[in-house]
């Protein structure tokens, strides 16, 4: 089935230490995104990319970084820089700069 | 500033009946406007997407409208069944990209049996 999958769906993480968030899709998409979603709050893009190789960074990209050396694939590092990382990240991905984002299903992330 | 503000916070309602969410936005310029439906724990779907020339579309039992003059939206579910529950997410896009959104902080909808 056509798609994009976020692994883990849950994630543990000590203080300090970087951790990487997965999001792959399947749909020939070129611009993938990364969001970062708190309660009470909208979602805050973190960084996106339009094409293979190249990124950019969204609203709120300071502790993290990306990589987009595959069409399909697009991690996140969650950095020890990061200072308040516990969050619901959530990644997009659309047709070029076409109006439609499809998100993948989430990754809670909870630092202890 | 570029915001959105969403009506109310939290809404709960009887399974059957009909309800109705806001949306302002203060968003300029606008390209298009959409509305998402977030079960919880779960990545936002798309409802609808409207542009500047369009002031209603329809996805089953979702109406949504669009007063751009006024900038305003609501959404309007007909019938409401338990599945509706969800958080409901207005976001507005500044140009033709989705790094150009601005998200609202969304409608918390409970039905109940």
């Amino acid at each position: 089935d056509g798609g994009i999958t976020q692994s883990p769906k849950y994630l543990f993480r000590k203080e300090g230490q970087n951790v990487t968030l997965s999001c792959e899709q399947n749909l020939n998409h070129d611009a993938m995104y990364w969001y970062r979603q708190d309660p009470g709050q909208g979602l805050r893009l973190i960084y996106y990319s339009q094409i293979v190789n190249d990124f950019q960074k969204g609203d709120i990209a300071e502790g993290y970084s990306v990589s987009r050396e595959k069409k399909e694939s697009f991690p996140l590092t969650v950095t020890s820089a990061q200072k308040n990382p516990t969050a619901f990240y959530l990644c997009a991905s659309s047709i070029d700069v076409g109006p439609e984002a499809f998100f993948g299903q989430g990754t809670r992330l909870t630092v202890v | 500033k570029n915001q959105v503000e969403q009506s109310p916070q939290s809404l709960i309602i009887l399974e059957g009946k009909n309800c109705t969410l806001q949306c302002n936005y203060t968003v300029s310029p606008f390209s298009n406007l959409r509305w998402y439906k977030q079960d919880t724990g779960r990545g936002p779907v798309s409802l609808t997407i409207m542009t500047f020339s369009e002031n209603t579309k329809s996805n089953g039992r979702y109406t949504a409208t669009l007063d751009a003059d006024t900038k305003q939206s609501s959404l309007h579910i007909t019938a409401s069944q338990l599945s509706d529950s969800a958080s409901y997410i207005c976001v507005v896009s500044r140009d033709f990209g989705n790094e150009k959104l601005t998200f609202g902080t969304g409608t918390r909808l409970t039905i109940i049996p």
